[in-house]
């Protein structure tokens, strides 16, 4: 069935380091993917989004670019503030109507 | 842009108890909201799709009778937990779509953190 699968964390990095978090999902069609992030004790918030093979969300220094070929969605960064940490959750929009599937996340923390 | 506002932020209650969290869409109409429950350290799950003036659709293995959805107007779902459990203890998320667009990235509420004694 479709699936998402997340990297697991926690994910320690000092400032200005550079992130990457995988994200793969398995799927008969073609969903559209987002990343979300989720600050202490917040709800989600929609980081970046992509729904075509190709396409590259970016928001906030954040990128992630849908690779069908590998289906992958892999959230990257150049160079992370402590400010960024927070748990990211990898999404897919398998039916079309926003019925997500999310990953399991994956916490992020960067120290100064 | 689209706001979606959850209350209560945090609620304790007693065992055997109802709780009941609203979910509002402050400034978009949302035919569609989804509850979602999360556990520490772990995913979201969907629990149910609430649309307005429509019985909920429940994920399987959610009591249905158990979480109550109501979605009486475009901008209000709540969701009940009736006889509440420490079991039920858990961080609650709503989520709204804007009206009108399918495919459109969700809008959440900032989450209600249930705790049952």
């Amino acid at each position: 069935g479709d699936s998402v699968t997340q990297m697991e964390g926690p994910v320690t990095l000092s400032e200005e380091a550079f992130l990457t978090i995988n994200c793969t999902y398995t799927a008969t069609g073609y969903p559209s993917l987002f990343w979300y992030v989720q600050y202490p004790g917040e709800g989600l918030q929609l980081l970046l989004k992509a729904t075509k093979a190709d396409d590259k969300g970016s928001n906030k220094g954040f990128e992630a670019t849908y690779r069908k070929e590998t289906t992958s969605f892999h959230l990257e960064k150049g160079s992370v503030q402590v400010s960024d940490s927070a748990v990211y959750f990898c999404a897919c929009d398998f039916s079309g109507y926003s019925t997500l599937t999310f990953g399991k996340g994956t916490m992020l923390l960067v120290s100064p | 842009g689209a706001v979606v506002s959850q209350h209560p932020s945090w609620v304790i209650c007693k065992s055997g108890t109802s709780v009941k969290i609203e979910c509002r869409s402050l400034d978009f109409q949302a035919t569609t909201m989804f509850w979602y429950r999360q556990f520490p350290k772990q995913s979201l799950m969907l629990m149910a799709t609430s649309n307005e003036g429509s019985k909920a659709t429940y994920e399987q293995g959610v009591e249905k009778d158990k979480f109550l959805i109501n979605h009486a107007s475009l901008t209000l779902s709540t969701l009940t937990v009736t006889s509440a459990h420490p079991e039920d203890s858990s961080f609650y998320i709503c989520s709204a779509r804007t009206q009108g667009t399918a495919n459109s990235p969700l809008h959440f509420g900032n989450g209600t953190r249930l705790t049952v004694t």
